[in-house]
């Protein structure tokens, strides 16, 4: 039931800037906030990112995120080795009430 | 300090009924939309299902319409998920979850440690 997309992995090397994309449809990125989890193995999702771009308290500004149209993405800056992690959007739909997920998005620190 | 401990997983049988418990604490439970979000082994997030804060409005994944039902005790802080004709594909960790703010509806900023179930003969 997934309709948010994300890629199924990115990569990249600390210090470098890396970016998550998350498309949707007019039942729900367009019309509704994107929140973002991070997801370390073994641990409940943290959010990281809601309402399209403001951080949680305690969420390094590191992370970043925007939404334009029927897709948004997140950002993370300055990579480091333990933003190793599985990374999820997340947007409420019209059509189902509820939530969608995107399918996550492995992030890799060579 | 929010605190969210979901209990009730355990192994059943297809075509079987379990419901499972998410005790709140630390914040104003009845003021707070609840999410239940199921995650299958090495998969990915699946919300499964929702309930306002008065229980008057509720909406569930497609794949659970019919077979669960959330409800909610404001009095015991308590959310419920109850699931009958479980299938093998309703093997997951399921999660309780609330949001961030009371004024949010799905920007799930808790989350309970989560409470495995295995649907299997």
């Amino acid at each position: 039931q997934s309709v948010l997309t994300q890629p199924p992995s990115v990569s990249g090397t600390p210090g470098q800037r890396v970016s998550i994309s998350c498309s949707g449809n007019t039942s729900n990125i367009a019309t509704s906030s994107v929140h973002w989890y991070q997801q370390l193995p073994g641990s409940a999702p943290k959010l990281l990112i809601y309402n399209n771009y403001q951080r949680p308290s305690g969420v390094p500004d590191r992370f970043s995120a925007s939404k334009s149209g029927t897709s948004a993405s997140l950002a993370i800056s300055g990579l480091q080795s333990d933003d190793e992690s599985v990374y999820y959007c997340s947007s409420w739909d019209d059509t189902l009430s509820g939530v969608l997920f995107g399918g996550g998005t492995k992030l890799t620190v060579l | 300090e929010v605190h969210l401990v979901e209990s009730g997983g355990t192994l059943v049988q297809p075509g079987g009924s379990l419901r499972l418990s998410c005790a709140a604490s630390g914040f104003a439970f009845s003021t707070y939309w609840m999410h239940w979000v199921r995650q299958a082994p090495g998969k990915g997030l699946v919300w499964v299902s929702r309930i306002n804060r008065d229980e008057t409005d509720t909406a569930y994944a497609d794949s659970v319409k019919g077979r669960f039902t959330v409800s909610r005790d404001n009095v015991k802080n308590t959310l419920y998920l109850q699931m009958d004709g479980l299938r093998a594909d309703d093997t997951a960790v399921y999660y309780c979850a609330t949001t961030l703010t009371s004024r949010l509806r799905n920007a799930l900023g808790y989350w309970g440690q989560g409470t495995p179930v295995t649907v299997s003969p």
